[in-house]
């Protein structure tokens, strides 16, 4: 099945700091990959869709220069949560869409990453 | 832009017996609703999806039901067992070339043994 790999899983860093975290489709290639964030006991909230070779959609609210969206590859994107503070504190879940399925495909999800700014 | 509401948010059942979960959409051209199971700390993992042109699908003891003119589908599961304890979370795919997913609150299941 198609296998989304995060990385990485746990980051704890100090107030300041800048944090790249990686999402990888490993067995597909992936035009759009998703970024979401859930705080604890909550939904998934979108943050931005990734895409390919341009840039990125990001959602009411969402601060594009706070968090940087590179997708150069077909198999990579990844989010910078730059000069993070402990209100970035949260988890970080990617997801990707298989490029040779149709339109209504499931999106398959990373297994996330928890960001603690101290 | 579209909204999905998602009700019970949390449902406690006896083992055995059978949980719903309801979610309603606001835009009709929606057009694809997956649900999700995240256990806690972990990746939300797809148990069943529904496309607009299909009333119900069922998968052993999951099954899914699409009320295409209420704007609503609903999730059910029979016969619980205690690992179905988790958050579920429904998810309406907008009919766009986004495809976003907009995803409903969450309902925690706890099944009592």
């Amino acid at each position: 099945g198609a296998v989304v790999s995060q990385h990485p899983s746990w980051v704890i860093c100090k107030s300041g700091t800048s944090v790249k975290i990686e999402c990888r489709s490993l067995d597909f290639q992936a035009t759009t990959m998703f970024w979401y964030r859930q705080f604890p006991k909550q939904s998934l909230m979108l943050m931005a869709t990734s895409n390919e070779g341009s840039k990125a959609t990001y959602e009411q609210g969402v601060e594009k220069d706070k968090f940087l969206i590179n997708h150069a590859s077909l198999t990579l994107s990844t989010l910078t949560v730059t000069s993070a503070h402990p209100e970035d504190s949260s988890f970080y879940i990617c997801s990707a869409r298989d490029w040779g399925q149709g339109a209504n495909q499931p999106q398959h999800f990373g297994d996330g990453t928890r960001l603690s700014i101290l | 832009g579209e909204n999905v509401e998602q009700h019970p948010s949390t449902l406690s059942v006896q083992e055995g017996d059978s949980a719903v979960i309801k979610c309603t959409y606001s835009d009709s051209a929606s057009n694809y609703f997956p649900w999700y199971k995240q256990e806690l700390g972990k990746r939300p993992q797809l148990i069943i999806d529904i496309r607009s042109n299909v009333g119900e699908k069922k998968d052993q003891r999951i099954a899914v039901t699409l009320n295409k003119t209420a704007k609503h589908f609903s999730l059910h599961i029979t016969e619980t067992q205690p690992e179905d304890s988790a958050v579920y979370f429904c998810a309406a795919r907008l009919l766009d070339s986004s495809y976003k997913l907009i995803f409903g609150s969450g309902t925690r299941l706890l099944v009592r043994p």
